[in-house]
């Protein structure tokens, strides 16, 4: 079965930018992956982002995008609050098994 | 607004069996993709099962051939049968819808112990 990898942590200023990623060991992420992308605070479900990879839920910030680059899929936040400090998890759907990539911690510091 | 509210968990014995359910409201079952999902303490989200609309089932290595995913479509209803529980199936486990984006439940916790 594929691997999903993204960044163990990141950190981003208040106000600043950060693009998370999602890989996969068997090659490209495509559309056809239908990636998603997964916000988790502590003692919370995860609450869905972004869906079949740019498509945002009606809770999801307007600083909240989803895309391809570079052959994986990004999570790019554009101007980071507070509140945004989180784990993000991305999900890929290969039919027949579908693999969570293992997590970025988020701080926003 | 689609909700999804899961039930059935509590303790076991490892070699013993839970069911869990997942009732739906906001949206049919049967006209979309339900997957049951798992966390376990300290973990990241693990994908478990999914009942695709058409019927068609698949399940994660680390459980197929012990849990079966199935759906009441006039209970608007999935449930996942968990049988030869072990010790690492412990875990909060979620159901979900995923189509035209993704609603989760709160979660409910199995945990396998003796």
């Amino acid at each position: 079965q594929a691997v999903v990898t993204q960044e163990p942590s990141l950190t981003v200023s208040p106000g600043g930018t950060v693009t998370l990623t999602c890989g996969s060991s068997t090659g490209a992420v495509t559309r056809s992956l239908y990636p998603y992308w997964f916000q988790q605070k502590p003692g919370q479900a995860p609450r869905a982002l972004i869906y079949d990879t740019t498509n945002k839920h009606s809770w999801t910030p307007a600083r909240f995008s989803g895309s391809l680059l570079g052959g994986k899929a990004a999570l790019t936040l554009s101007g980071a609050q507070p509140e945004d400090e989180a784990d993000y998890y991305c999900l890929l759907s290969f039919g027949h098994f579908w693999v969570f990539g293992g997590g970025t911690r988020l701080t926003v510091l | 607004e689609v909700q999804v509210v899961e039930s059935g968990g509590g303790l076991v014995q490892p070699g013993g069996s839970l069911r869990l359910s997942c009732g739906v409201s906001g949206s049919t079952v049967s006209t979309i993709h339900m997957a049951w999902l798992r966390q376990a303490p300290g973990g990241g989200p693990e994908w478990v099962s999914v009942i695709y609309n058409d019927g068609n089932t698949f399940y994660g290595d680390s459980v197929r051939g012990r849990f079966t995913i199935s759906r009441d479509n006039s209970k608007n209803t999935v449930h996942l049968q968990m049988n030869s529980l072990r010790d690492e199936d412990t875990a909060v486990y979620y159901c979900a819808t995923f189509y035209a984006g993704s609603y989760w439940g709160q979660g409910t916790l199995v945990t396998v112990s003796s």
